[in-house]
Parts: structure tokens; C-alpha cells; sequence
């Protein structure tokens, strides 16, 4: 059974630019959240899908955005970066309720020069 | 707002030695809490599970307990190896209604097994 795929593994940004990051949850999953982990702030929930509606949103700028598909593949957006906004970024998913197991990616490694 | 706090921040043992992390929570309305390892520049690796009704999950080597009244976790370590070194996290899940996977991290115990 395949794990949860991040893509790109890596990508180098300047500011002002735009990026987007793909996530396929693990077959038969139908919520995928979203995460920034960076030395400082340690991990932080940015937002989380299910079924195409975003039920939760954490406490990010607008320029942070996202979007789930039919087939539960989602992206996440973000606008005009920042040098702040270099992190590794990472998905999970889960079965969707309550109590679900998250399953993470490898995560997708953003620098911003 | 949930605060995780996960102390040691940095913890070193020799090969062999049993070990526990500590894991803290200020709102004990939670549906869950989970362990994660996380290898350097990698994403996480679930070790347990453990659901707000429960007290304790086993996995090996690794035991994790739950008092959800005083807002503890531990993960238990036996016999470490080297393999073990890593970073652990522990994550939990709020019970309000609205708090669908809005998972709050602890802050880490990076931890090194000394050969």
C-alpha cells in the first residue's frame, strides 16, 4: 500500500513568487492537512481537508491557500513569498474522523531567497 | 488554545539504557494523542496511537501512556539502540467539535543513542 507522496521534494523560490505543493493521501483516505515546520515555530497546522471542503484553517496569512480534488489529491498555494516562508512543508492524511492515525510525507523542502 | 510542551528538549543515553519522554497538555478534552519519530530533514513516522478512552498502547520496544486527568503522555523506550535516535513528537488532537485534525505538536525531544 502506498504511503503518503509529496511533491516536489525540493524547490528553490525567490521573493515576490508563487508555489505549488502536491500531496496524494494513501489510497482509501479522505482527509489530508497540511503543516509547516520551521526551527523556530516547530511544527504548525496550517489547514485540512475532507471530501473537497476545507473544515479547518490555522492561524496563516491569506497567502496561504489550498484546494483537495475528487480524488483526494490536494495542493496547497502560496502567493507573493516571503524569506519567512522557507520551511518544510508537510501533509498527512487520515481516514478523516476524530480519532484517525495521521500519516505522514516526506514533506516538500521550500527555500525562498 | 492547547499548548503541547515535550521535556527533555535534548536527551543522550548510552546503548541499552531504558528511557521515557514526557509529554504535556494543557486542555485534557482530547480525542487522541499520537507519538511520531522524525529523522533528520524526513517527515514524521507514527509509533502509537493512543485514543482518549485508553490508557496505554504497546509497540515492541515502545510503550506509550495516557492520563488525560493531569495531561501527561510517556513514551517508554527499552533496551535503546542506536537505530533509536531521532527526534520524537508527540501530537494531539482537540476534542471541541470543530477540531477535526487540527492537530497541535508538542515541541520535540531530540534524542541521541550512544553505541
Amino acid at each position: 500500500k502506498a504511503g503518503v507522496t509529496q511533491t516536489p521534494r525540493y524547490l528553490i523560490k525567490t521573493r515576490g513568487q508563487q508555489v505549488t505543493l502536491s500531496c496524494s493521501p494513501i489510497s482509501g483516505h479522505r482527509s489530508v492537512s497540511w503543516y509547516q515546520q520551521t526551527p523556530g515555530q516547530g511544527l504548525q497546522f496550517l489547514f485540512e481537508y475532507f471530501s473537497e471542503t476545507q473544515r479547518n484553517k490555522g492561524n496563516f496569512p491569506g497567502r496561504f491557500s489550498g484546494r483537495q480534488f475528487s480524488n483526494s489529491r490536494s495542493e496547497m498555494n502560496v502567493s507573493t513569498l516571503e524569506l519567512g516562508d522557507s520551511a518544510l512543508y508537510l501533509c498527512a492524511s487520515s481516514m478523516g474522523g476524530h480519532t484517525g492515525e495521521l500519516f505522514f510525507g516526506e514533506g516538500s523542502r521550500l527555500t525562498v531567497l | 488554545k492547547q499548548e503541547v510542551t515535550q521535556i527533555p528538549a535534548a536527551l543522550s543515553v548510552p546503548e541499552g539504557e531504558n528511557l521515557v519522554l514526557n509529554c504535556s497538555f494543557t486542555d485534557s478534552a482530547i480525542y487522541n494523542l499520537q507519538w511520531f519519530r522524525q529523522d533528520p530533514g524526513k517527515g514524521l513516522t507514527s509509533l502509537l496511537l493512543i485514543q482518549s478512552s485508553q490508557r496505554e498502547q504497546t509497540s515492541g520496544r515502545l510503550n506509550a501512556s495516557l492520563d488525560k486527568s493531569s495531561g501527561r503522555s510517556t513514551l517508554y523506550i527499552a533496551a535503546s539502540q542506536p537505530g533509536d535516535s531521532a527526534t520524537y513528537l508527540c501530537a494531539v488532537t482537540p476534542g471541541s467539535s470543530g477540531g477535526y485534525q487540527k492537530v497541535t505538536f508538542g515541541t520535540g525531544t531530540k534524542l541521541q543513542v550512544i553505541p
